[in-house]
């Protein structure tokens, strides 16, 4: 079946823009995690949700940032103001349950920030 | 503080048995030791995953000691294809506390012809 998918690939944003990230899950996965990964650094959570409830959103590095999940599948990852040092890979991954079940990842958003 | 400690950087040649260590000495009674494989331009990928001892999968080997405070990957008999970074990952539900699923900056494996 198909995997995790993010879309768009690649975004280059002005500085001051607003940019939206997208995320679909495997279908029925209940879990969705976003990630924050810089250049040769590994994976930085920002976000989990269970369903359409967002568990933990302690990684989120500002109040520019904001996820959403409404119907518990297709994520929105929101990045308000976009600065420079917002420009990373945004992975999106998804599992069956819980954070013990493994994690399926997507390609990533490469964004850019100019 | 970070929670794992990995090396940054591991050569190997072909048809060789690799083992990457991670030290976590700060595992908590319910985190799970998970690692994963990344590829340029691609997401991380699911090896394996252990609370203690050893297991094993058609990939890998993952090795836990008593104290849970350090764990080793094993790959038997790498090929070029598996040159990419390795991540260990300890963790548990999120919910719990900020940072609580921590990647660090991986081990670079490059497998040399």
């Amino acid at each position: 079946g198909a995997g995790v998918s993010q879309s768009p690939r690649y975004k280059v944003a002005k500085r001051g823009q607003d940019v939206a990230l997208r995320c679909d899950p495997i279908s029925g996965h209940v879990s969705l995690f976003w990630y924050q990964q810089a250049l040769g650094q590994g994976p930085e959570f920002l976000t989990y949700f269970q369903n359409e409830a967002q568990l933990d959103k302690s990684g989120l590095p500002s109040d520019r940032f904001f996820a959403e999940r409404p119907e518990g599948s297709v994520s929105t990852l929101k990045i308000q103001r976009t600065q420079q040092e917002d420009s990373a890979v945004y992975l999106c991954a998804s599992s069956l349950s819980s954070m013990r079940e493994t994690q399926y990842f997507g390609p990533g958003t490469r964004l850019l920030v100019l | 503080l970070a929670k794992t400690t990995q090396p940054i950087s591991m050569d190997s040649y072909e048809g060789q048995e690799v083992n990457i260590t991670c030290s976590h000495n700060n595992i908590a009674t319910n985190d799970y030791i998970t690692w994963y494989q990344q590829f340029p331009s691609q997401g991380p990928r699911f090896i394996i995953q252990g609370y203690k001892t050893k297991v094993t999968n058609e990939v890998a080997s993952l090795f836990i000691p008593a104290d849970r405070k350090s764990s080793t990957l094993s790959l038997p008999r790498v090929s070029l294809s598996d040159t990419a970074v390795y991540y260990c990952l300890v963790g548990d539900a999120p919910g719990t506390g900020a940072n609580n699923l921590f990647f660090g900056t991986g081990t670079r494996l490059t497998v040399i012809p």
